[in-house]
């Protein structure tokens, strides 16, 4: 099965809510990526919490891993139109497999202004 | 604008046809990859160099044949396509070797949509 699982799929909000996203993940891991992909783009690098980090902090996003749980969340606060795009989890297996990424399906956000 | 440069941004191509697709970056990323991706999934791992050495084949067909001729470039030699590899083709690069590369992250370009008729 797919390793980087996400949920929801699709995820609609108003301007100014929050938005909550989870990964979830079925090997052991080195690091988990977080990226968004606007429609008709390439993907850009949010955000990377490594295996022994807990919780991490960007701008108006906050990144949290629990590695006995193996899964992952990625709340984006005070949201924005902006926002509007497709966000991937991204993990880094440990071991041999180097800088291989393997990513979840995705959700798709849509912020309504 | 994106720090990687994929060209060209759209292909159109017979199944017959041979074309390129061509990737550069300039931020000294000594890794570099190749993505597919399908309308609406994920990005699905083709190929890894590292150093200009092809380190990682994703069991890709050999219709699909990566070339780096330096660090900064990247190229897909496609030839004798099917239909179903129409899709988004994506580039990306990171820093450093395969070792420590792994925690750096990847810099994505805007793709190639390549549809095949």
């Amino acid at each position: 099965s797919q390793q980087g699982e996400e949920d929801p799929q699709a995820l609609s909000i108003q301007e100014g809510e929050n938005a909550t996203m989870n990964c979830s993940y079925k090997t052991s891991i080195n690091n988990l990526q977080w990226y968004r992909q606007n429609s008709g783009r390439g993907l850009v690098h949010l955000i990377l919490i490594r295996s022994n980090e807990r919780e991490k902090h960007s701008g108006r996003l906050r990144v949290t891993l629990d590695t006995s749980k193996k899964s992952s969340s990625l709340l984006i606060t005070a949201s924005r139109a902006a926002d509007t795009a497709s966000y991937f989890c991204a993990t880094r297996a440990g071991g041999t497999s180097y800088g291989k990424l393997t990513f979840g399906q995705g959700t798709i956000l849509t912020v309504h202004p | 604008d994106t720090e990687v440069t994929q060209t060209p941004k759209h292909l159109v191509m017979g199944m017959t046809n041979k074309k390129s697709l061509k990737c550069e970056q300039h931020m000294g990323h000594r890794a570099m990859y190749w993505y597919k991706q399908k309308a609406k999934k994920p990005p699905e791992l083709m190929f890894v160099y590292s150093y200009e050495k092809l380190s990682i084949n994703e069991s890709v067909p050999s219709r699909f044949s990566p070339e780096c001729p330096n660090s900064s470039l990247l190229n897909l030699h496609l030839h004798a396509l099917q239909p179903e590899d129409s899709a988004l083709y994506l580039c990306a690069s990171s820093q450093g070797s395969l070792r420590g590369g792994g925690n750096q992250p990847q810099h994505f370009g805007d793709g190639t949509r390549l549809s095949i008729l």
